[in-house]
C-alpha cells in the first residue's frame, strides 16, 4: 500500500461545477495535509494546509480532514478552465517524513 | 530576488560532462529539497538539508552529489549521467522540516545526450 494515494484522473468536470480531489494515507499517526497545484511545466505552489480534522476554506478551496477514515480532500467549488492542474497531495507522516502523492489531473471544460 | 531561485533553468549535457545545479532560497528557511521529475510521473524525493545537514537520501545514485554549505545554497553536483536521467529537477525550501509548506524553485529542465 503507498503511503499517499490518489487517483491519477483525468478527471473532468465542466466550468462552474465542483470539483472534489481525494487523498488516503497509511499511517495513522500522520499529522499535516497539504494541497498543491501544478501546472503543467511548472513548480508546484501551495494551495491549502490543514491540521485539524474538519473543512477550512479559502475562497473557492475547501480542504476537509477526516482522520479517522484517513483521507483529506480538496473541493474546487464554480471551477474554471484555469483551474485545470495536477494537483498534488502531501502528509507529514508519523515517522516525520514529508510525503507528495501521484497528483490527479484535473480538466476543467469550457 | 525573492522566494526560490535556480540556476540554469534549462540545461543540456553530454554523458561525460560534469555540471552542477544551483538553489537559493531567500526566505529564511532551514530545510532544502532537491526533487526530480520525470515525464508524467510523480514527484521523487532525492535529498533533504535540514540546518545543513543531510537527513535525507532516498537511494539516489552516486553521479548525483548535492551540496548545502549554508541554509540559503544548495547544489547538485552531476557527473557521468545516464539519457534517462533526464527530467526537470525541482528545488524546494521550507521553514521547519517536515511540518511546513514547502516553497518550489522554477525548475532546471535537464536533458542528457
Amino acid at each position: 500500500q503507498k503511503e499517499v494515494e490518489q487517483n491519477s484522473g483525468p478527471l473532468s468536470v465542466p466550468e462552474g461545477a465542483i470539483a472534489s480531489l481525494n487523498c488516503t494515507y497509511s499511517d495513522q499517526g500522520s499529522q499535516s495535509f497539504f494541497w498543491y497545484r501544478q501546472y503543467s511545466g511548472k513548480s508546484p505552489e501551495l494551495i491549502m494546509f490543514i491540521y485539524s480534522n474538519g473543512d477550512k476554506e479559502d475562497g473557492r478551496f475547501t480542504a476537509q480532514l477526516n482522520k479517522a477514515s484517513q483521507y483529506v480532500s480538496l473541493l474546487i467549488r464554480d471551477s474554471q478552465p484555469s483551474d485545470s492542474a495536477t494537483y498534488l497531495c502531501a502528509v507529514t507522516s508519523g515517522t516525520y517524513k514529508y510525503i507528495f502523492g501521484t497528483g490527479t489531473r484535473l480538466k476543467v471544460l469550457a | 530576488e525573492t522566494g526560490v531561485t535556480q540556476t540554469p533553468r534549462h540545461l543540456v549535457m553530454g554523458m561525460t560532462n560534469k555540471k552542477s545545479l544551483k538553489c537559493e532560497q531567500h526566505l529564511g528557511h532551514n530545510a532544502m529539497y532537491w526533487y526530480k521529475q520525470s515525464a508524467k510521473k510523480p514527484l521523487e524525493l532525492m535529498f533533504v538539508y535540514n540546518f545543513k545537514e543531510q537527513t535525507e537520501n532516498n537511494s539516489v545514485p552516486s553521479r548525483f552529489s548535492p551540496e548545502c554549505p549554508n541554509s540559503s545554497h544548495l547544489f547538485l553536483h552531476l557527473h557521468t549521467l545516464q539519457p534517462e536521467d533526464s527530467a526537470l529537477y525541482l528545488c524546494a525550501s521550507s521553514q521547519e522540516y517536515p511540518f511546513d509548506e514547502q516553497f518550489f524553485g522554477p525548475g532546471t529542465r535537464l536533458t542528457v545526450l
